[in-house]
């Protein structure tokens, strides 16, 4: 267990369906990212939060919409999402919400869209 | 804009090899380099952080060297196993206050 644990581990849904991804932190961290990673793509910075605050929202379309109500949980909550964007999705925290202590992982949500 | 590029893509090695991984950026004034480590569907493990004042740091069988002036880092593996199998990935943060920037990836393969 790395101190970043995300829910579920694996989802499939509906193009139509509405679900949640769940990202919790207890190792005092106060800023928590959003990462995509599809197959063979380097990883895809899609939000950051920092002390709650939405820092940078990397140009991802709207069916995805985070939240993140402290600085130890966040949210990403998907509706009518499209084929392509069945891919690993990956949260990280960090001491800032900066590169300055490095980044830790979550293991990651599987997510298939059918 | 900095740009992380990690060659090769993929390697394979019989087990008991010490081998080198690398990982070159476009923009020399990074704040700091870090190495994961990711297992198939799995999330990231970080192996090793490198702050931009450092060169080199070490854990166990790693050694990652830093060299900002010609923009590459290097990950060393000695007496490579079986369970050293995986995807490593390199990331860089140009500054203390920016996000990070990773490389694409060398999937490792490691033959017993």
């Amino acid at each position: 267990e790395t101190g970043v644990t995300q829910t579920p581990r694996h989802l499939v849904m509906g193009m139509t369906n509405k679900k949640s991804l769940k990202c919790e932190q207890h190792l005092g961290h106060n800023a928590m990212y959003w990462y995509k990673q599809s197959a063979k793509k380097p990883l895809e910075l899609m939000f950051v939060y920092n002390f709650k605050e939405q820092t940078e929202n990397n140009s991802v379309p709207s069916r995805f919409s985070p939240e993140c109500p402290n600085s130890s949980h966040l949210f990403l909550h998907l509706h009518t999402l499209q084929p392509e964007d069945s891919a690993l999705y990956l949260c990280a925290s960090s001491q800032g919400g900066t590169a300055n202590y490095g980044y830790t992982f979550g293991s990651g949500t599987r997510l298939t869209v059918v | 804009k900095q740009e992380v590029t990690q060659i090769p893509a993929a390697l394979s090695v019989p087990e008991g090899e010490n081998l080198v991984l690398n990982c070159s950026f476009t923009d020399s004034a990074i704040y700091n380099l870090q190495w994961f480590r990711q297992d198939p569907g799995k999330g990231l493990t970080s192996l090793l952080l490198i702050q931009s004042s450092q060169r080199e740091q070490t854990s166990g069988r790693l050694n990652a060297s830093l060299d900002k002036s010609s923009g590459r880092s290097t990950l060393y593996i000695a007496a490579s196993q079986p369970g050293d199998s995986a995807t490593y990935l390199c990331a860089v943060g140009k500054t203390s206050y920016d996000k990070v920037i990773f490389g694409p990836g060398t999937s490792l393969s490691v033959i017993p």
